[in-house]
């Protein structure tokens, strides 16, 4: 089992629809949690963190956390064809050593 | 901007030599992690520097080494390449807080090494 899953997809949505990006964890120890983006041939950029239950809203963006089921999602609301690219999901693991954990990421298409 | 930088941008090597990667840290910030990237895989730990020691590490052999400077940059070294090697190299600094807190880590823009 990986440490962090995300379904690769492709995830295509039409412009303005709401996007759900996905992401599932093992190490229950885990306390943080980050979602990034990451556009073709670039580095990663942090669009959320997340720490407590519940929904944590900026702008478009709203991640969720659920550490009882070991979830964590992202929601893009009115997608644009500029939110196109791979967002990564991460977690830091239990052991305190600056690890994050990524998960594969899911390529996000929005279709004009 | 993040305000982390690298260097080189891109890199050419053959199998067998040996690559010094360079990260400069956001200002305020006081730990450099490493990650390789390959083409479709999410990036994968290195190790993270802390007060110029290694505070951790992940599945990498002791080939890919490194430094932390007293002005919190950065060196990732890799002896004998190998054709895997190619790949991604990111640096990403954050502060490691009191008690032992890790805050968010921001990336640099990256390394991109090919091993022919």
């Amino acid at each position: 089992q990986k440490e962090v899953e995300q379904n690769s997809g492709p995830l295509s949505v039409p412009e303005g629809a709401i996007a759900s990006l996905n992401c599932t964890y093992s190490d229950r120890g885990s306390q943080s949690f980050f979602w990034y983006r990451q556009y073709s041939g670039k580095s990663p950029e942090l669009i959320m963190s997340i720490y407590s239950n519940g929904d944590k809203e900026d702008g478009r963006f709203t991640a969720q956390l659920n550490k009882a089921s070991q979830y964590v999602s992202l929601l893009i609301r009115d997608s644009q064809p500029s939110d196109s690219a791979t967002y990564l999901c991460a977690a830091y693991g239990s052991s305190n050593t600056g690890k994050l954990i990524f998960g594969q990421g899911t390529t996000l298409q929005v279709k004009p | 901007e993040t305000g982390v930088t690298q260097s080189p941008t891109h890199l050419i090597k053959t199998r067998g030599q040996q690559v010094t990667l360079r990260c400069s840290s956001q200002s305020g910030h006081n730990t450099v992690s490493w990650y390789q990237q390959a083409l479709g895989q999410g990036p994968q730990f290195i190790f993270q520097y802390y007060r110029e020691e290694e505070n951790g590490r992940g599945n990498f052999p002791p080939r890919f080494s490194g430094l932390q400077f007293p002005n919190y940059s950065s060196e990732l070294n890799v002896n004998a390449l190998e054709l895997d090697d190619s790949a991604l190299y990111l640096c990403a600094s954050s502060r490691l807080g009191s008690g032992n807190y890790q805050e968010t880590q921001y990336f640099g823009p990256g390394t991109r090494l090919l091993v022919l």
